[in-house]
């Protein structure tokens, strides 16, 4: 199975903030990585999907990169309603596995 | 607008079993692959299940396999999962994920774009 590991595990920013993510994949995934934001009591949400397209309907203050085995979401300003956790899933091969989130609060 | 609506989640004894529902409207159901990923209480996200449109590619998890049982009546607009022998680490939340399929010009991938709201499965004696 591809393990796919989140750093940080938790992080805290301020409102207008920039903010990176990464995943790293045991294995070359080429782009098929997608991210997922979730808010407390709420199904995940599907954010960026090939490492880098941007979801219809998500603001352009999110962005993805990377490929092979290391990659990044950024959010070039937080907004209050961006406060989430925040999980990276590999789809280049069943199981398709998550990154065990990373939590980004209020500083 | 497109909906996926979770069904069947309870309390059940260790060894019991569940069956769980995952009812689409919004979109022409018959024409996407489906997932089940679930969430223990406080922890990460797990994918359970995959099944194709026509039902006739279907993969699960390790830790489900040779006991839950993924399945879909297109006529119904319905994806099912059938749980057995369950044990009180398949305590989670489940969502139902619907799955859009690419391809480029080497290689096929997808990616979770609409969820359910989730239906709580407790195992528990």
């Amino acid at each position: 199975d591809i393990q796919m590991t989140q750093s940080p595990s938790s992080l805290s920013a301020s409102v207008g903030d920039r903010v990176t993510i990464t995943c790293r994949a045991s294995q070359s995934i080429s782009s098929y990585l997608n991210w997922y934001q979730q808010k407390p009591g709420k199904a995940p949400k599907l954010l960026i999907y090939t490492a880098s397209s941007l979801q219809s309907g998500v603001p352009s203050r999110f962005s993805g990169s990377g490929s092979g085995t290391d990659f990044t979401l950024t959010i070039s300003s937080l907004q209050p309603e961006d406060f989430a956790t925040y999980f990276c899933q590999q789809s280049y091969s069943t199981p398709y596995t998550f990154g065990q989130g990373t939590k980004l609060e209020i500083k | 607008e497109v909906q996926l609506v979770e069904s069947g989640g309870g309390l059940v004894q260790p060894g019991g079993s569940l069956r769980l529902s995952c009812a689409a409207s919004g979109f022409t159901f018959s024409s996407y692959s489906m997932n089940w990923v679930r969430q223990a209480p406080g922890k990460g996200l797990e994918w359970v299940s995959y099944i194709s449109s026509s039902s006739n590619t279907i993969y699960y998890a390790d830790s489900v396999k040779g006991r839950f049982t993924i399945s879909r009546d297109n006529a119904k607009n319905s994806l099912y999962l059938q749980m057995n022998s369950l044990r009180d680490e398949d305590t989670a939340v489940y969502y139902c994920a619907r799955d859009v399929g690419y391809c480029s010009s080497t290689s096929c991938s997808n990616y979770f774009d609409y969820w359910g709201q989730g239906t709580l499965v407790t195992v528990s004696s």
